[in-house]
């Protein structure tokens, strides 16, 4: 089946610096990945869909100049969380859709990374 | 906007059934899904149903749609501890998630 892969799993910073968390769909090219974010015991909210090549859609209160995602290849996408501060400490799920298949809009989900902000 | 509501909480027996209950408001969603989260995991997708049918069974997992209502439910036949998770209704081509269903099995 089609696997997402992130990395860091998890990852400590201290505030005021910034932390890239990576993307990868492993065996099939992803036209279209978005990013979650997961408060605890809460639901996953969108944050913004990124499209190979071209620049993301971030949902309606999300700072792109905070969250920068960076699509650049079918395989890759980036989430750098900028000056983090300890509210931005949440787990971070990536997804990703097939370019090819799915029928029914699967998302392939990521086994998310935990950022914690001191 | 769109809305998806669950329970919090379902507490069953094991081999017992469990039934998981979700409300949306989005009628024009062709595909309505269930995904399972695991404690510290992504999310899995456990089944979906295709907005033009009524039911949808898959091994020991039954899905029913009432478009009418707006309400989607998912019956885990048998449970088993493994079953304990999170449960996500989810509708849309850009998923909108309900807050998720806690299921506990009790051995």
């Amino acid at each position: 089946g089609a696997v997402v892969s992130q990395h860091p799993s998890w990852v400590i910073c201290k505030s005021g610096t910034s932390v890239k968390i990576e993307c990868r769909s492993l065996d099939f090219q992803a036209t279209t990945m978005f990013w979650y974010r997961q408060f605890p015991k809460q639901s996953l909210m969108l944050m913004a869909t990124s499209n190979e090549g071209s620049k993301a859609t971030y949902e309606q209160g999300v700072e792109k100049d905070k969250f920068l995602i960076n699509h650049a290849s079918l395989t890759l996408s980036t989430l750098t969380v900028t000056s983090a501060h300890p509210e931005d400490s949440s787990f971070y799920i990536c997804s990703a859709r097939d370019r090819g298949l799915a029928p029914h809009n699967e998302q392939f989900f990521g086994p998310g990374t935990r950022l914690t902000v001191l | 906007g769109e809305d998806v509501e669950q329970s919090l909480f379902l507490s069953v027996r094991e081999g017992d059934s469990s039934v998981i209950n979700c409300t949306y408001t989005d009628s024009s969603s062709t595909y309505l899904y269930w995904y399972k989260q695991e404690p510290g995991a992504g999310l899995q997708l456990l089944t979906y149903i295709f907005s033009n049918m009524d039911m949808k069974q898959d091994q020991r997992l039954t899905v029913l749609l009432n478009k009418k209502d707006k309400h989607l439910s998912l019956r885990i036949a048998d449970t088993q501890t493994g079953d304990s998770a999170i449960y996500f209704c989810a509708e849309g081509s850009t998923l909108v998630f309900g807050k998720g269903t806690r299921l506990s099995v009790i051995a």
